[in-house]
């Protein structure tokens, strides 16, 4: 059964920094990763995708890293400011239209 | 346009009542999904629509009936509900994937805050 942990489950930095969240999953076998951002009590607004044939995906300020065969993926944001808090999630997708989430990263960024 | 709308934003019925949630998208994606979040929790996958068919049940209570009219609209008529039924419910539609398997980017509505007395 594939299972999807983040970590930390809660991060506080000041404006400005670079940060680095994690995503690990126990099943290699899968087809894409797909990083959210929720904002509280919202939907999800995805942010960047990675097909299982690719290392990593960038978006703006915004960085994703895959390594399937140790079953992690990573989320770099650079120069960090108050309008990313935000709670990340991961989800790996193994089968067709099932996407498995993670347990989510809070992030709080102070000005 | 990159929007999914979902109906109401917050809904409270008691556990005899009915209801149903909407949910509209016009990116002409033909799976469209129903998802349920407890707070802090990470959503879990209802149902999957493929091609306005039924394609995934996750075990869902029959007490939760989704309907897919035509490839735009996506429902979720709600019967004897309880308490513990109350959540966010998100709807989000994708394209199919190419080939075999896998999941394309999905698109999430701002969803549903469901309250069950």
């Amino acid at each position: 059964k594939q299972e999807v942990t983040q970590i930390p489950a809660a991060l506080s930095v000041p404006e400005g920094e670079n940060l680095v969240l994690n995503c690990s999953f126990t099943d290699s076998a899968i087809y894409n990763l797909q990083w959210f951002r929720q904002d509280p009590g919202k939907g999800l607004t995805s942010l960047l995708l990675i097909q299982s044939s690719q290392r990593e995906q960038t978006s703006g300020r915004l960085n994703a890293s895959l390594d399937k065969s140790s079953g992690r993926s990573t989320l770099y944001i650079a120069a960090s400011q108050p309008g990313d808090s935000a709670t990340y999630l991961c989800a790996v997708s193994r089968g067709t239209y099932k996407y498995i989430f993670g347990t989510g990263t809070r992030l709080k960024v102070l000005a | 346009d990159t929007e999914v709308t979902q109906t109401p934003k917050h809904l409270v019925m008691g556990m005899t009542n009915k209801k149903s949630l909407k949910c509209e998208q016009h990116m002409g994606h033909r799976a469209m999904y129903w998802y349920k979040q407890k707070a802090k929790k990470p959503p879990e996958l209802m149902f999957v629509y493929s091609y306005e068919k039924l394609s995934i049940n996750e075990s869902v209570p029959s007490r939760f009936s989704p309907e897919c009219p035509n490839s735009s609209l996506l429902n979720l008529h709600l019967h004897a509900l309880q308490p513990e039924d109350s959540a966010l419910y998100l709807c989000a539609s994708s394209q199919p994937p190419l080939g075999q398997g896998g999941t394309d980017t999905q698109y999430f509505g701002p969803g549903t805050r469901l309250t069950v007395l």
